[in-house]
């Protein structure tokens, strides 16, 4: 079945460590994105990108980097976690221009 | 700023009709969206309103007014798998989604 599939779904780790969150989709979508989702603050944008080459900065994209080398692919890197990055990671695309997004399944990431 | 407005938890019947409000204030306006999110699930698109009126498909409805900045999503013959939250975002000028912080409905026997 076509979609978005994430990696890993869940994931505990120190502080102060790496993290690469991975992110593919096989509908030939332009546009992709990354969010987070704290309860009480529903869904809040951290990087997204109109296009493959292309990135740009959302609501919360302090800590967080992102790349776009492809279509398929849009990985969220945290360089150096800290305990306010514990969150639900959500990756989405969509056509450009358009609000009907599509999801992946969420990675759960836990910064000890 | 910008902003929505939905309320953060309703509970309702199993059977009976249950709307979800949604108040915005956007930069500019390119269309309302309403999202289903089961808990634990990601977030899957619903309907689509950028003309005022009601949109309708099966036992959802959207409605729009763009002069008042307001949005209903409408339930009808709610059953247990409609228990879930309910998310409204408003395409703004730049197209992007600015969303609410989501409506979580309960359902009861």
């Amino acid at each position: 079945i076509a979609g978005i599939t994430q990696a890993p779904t869940s994931q505990i780790l120190a502080a102060g460590r790496r993290m690469t969150l991975r992110c593919t989709q096989d509908m030939r979508h332009n546009a992709m994105y990354w969010y987070r989702q704290d309860l009480g603050l529903g869904l809040r944008l951290i990087h997204y990108s109109n296009t493959a080459g292309t990135t740009g900065k959302g609501e919360v994209p302090d800590g967080y980097s992102v790349s776009r080398a492809n279509t398929d692919d849009f990985p969220l890197t945290l360089a150096s976690a800290v305990p306010s990055q514990t969150s639900v990671y959500f990756c989405a695309s969509s056509a450009v221009r358009t609000g009907e997004l599509f999801f992946g399944e969420g990675s759960r990431l836990t910064v000890l | 700023g910008q902003n929505i407005d939905q309320p953060t938890e309703m509970t309702a019947t199993e059977g009976a009709i249950v709307q979800i409000n949604c108040t915005y204030q956007t930069s500019g306006f390119n269309g309302l969206f309403w999202y289903q999110q089961h808990a634990g699930e990601a977030p899957t698109f619903l309907s689509y309103n950028v003309l005022d009126g009601l949109e309708e498909k099966g036992r959802f409805s959207s409605f729009l007014s763009r002069s008042k900045g307001y949005s209903y999503l409408l339930l009808k013959e709610l059953q247990m798998k409609d228990s879930a939250s309910y998310l409204c975002a408003v395409l703004d000028s730049n197209y992007q989604l600015i969303w609410g912080a989501g409506t979580k409905l309960i359902i009861k026997p």
